[in-house]
């Protein structure tokens, strides 16, 4: 499944297919990146992050794309499970500036 | 546990009061935040503290008053609440760039 866009859409997907997160960032001049996921009542948790000379950042079942060409980040989760629904944000921070949130995206487990 | 805690997680009182919550990082990060997270789940900052001194403050009326005794706290105090007060209310910390969340305290101004 794959989402696109800063509104909070619902992303349904598959368990055991792999998810696509996309987050369109507004600054050009944002140099770090970082994804938070947030389960229902609780805070949001950091997931990976990635800075502006890497184009591609992998962690456990989880890969973070930049493309600072056309301002896009993507967060890929592989074969999605039950406890990775929740709300994932993308953040963008500035040089020198405070991190900005995106509005989040609602992934959604199905059996 | 390590961690950022919050105090209360539910807050429920009727417009006009005046509240606090209180925020702990055991973490040693020297920078705290507080951030409001309103009912679409959009997360915005509000205020955030390096080592006790205020660094960031939004465009946030001036009833919110952050408050920071020491750099592992930051409350909030909130006086005369409003209806469009209601929200989930997040501390955070960190010490570079990585942000720590609390477990939020969810307001309710009736």
């Amino acid at each position: 499944g794959e989402s696109v866009g800063l509104h909070l859409p619902t992303l349904s997907v598959q368990e055991g297919d792999n998810s696509i997160i996309n987050c369109a960032y507004s600054n050009s001049a944002s140099d770090y990146f970082i994804w938070y996921k947030q389960e229902s009542g609780k805070g949001p948790q950091f997931i990976i992050d990635i800075r502006s000379n890497m184009d591609k950042r992998q962690g456990q079942r989880v890969t973070v794309l930049l493309n600072k060409t056309v301002k896009h980040l993507s967060l890929q989760i592989a074969a999605t499970q039950p406890g990775d629904s929740a709300v994932y944000f993308c953040a963008e921070r500035p040089t020198g500036g405070k991190l900005q949130f995106g509005a989040g995206t609602q992934v959604v487990v199905t059996p | 546990d390590t961690a950022v805690s919050q105090t209360p997680k539910y807050l429920v009182t009727q417009m006009g009061n005046d509240k606090s919550i209180k925020c702990e990082q055991n973490l040693g990060h020297d920078t705290m935040y507080w951030y409001k997270q309103d009912s679409k789940k959009f997360l915005k900052i509000m205020f955030s503290y390096n080592n006790k001194e205020l660094i960031i403050n939004e465009t946030v009326p001036n009833r919110f008053s952050p408050k920071s005794p020491d750099k592992a706290h930051l409350n909030l105090h909130i006086n005369s609440l409003e209806l469009g007060d209601s929200a989930v209310y997040f501390c955070a910390s960190s010490l570079r760039t990585e942000q720590y969340f609390g477990p939020g305290t969810r307001l309710t101004v009736t």
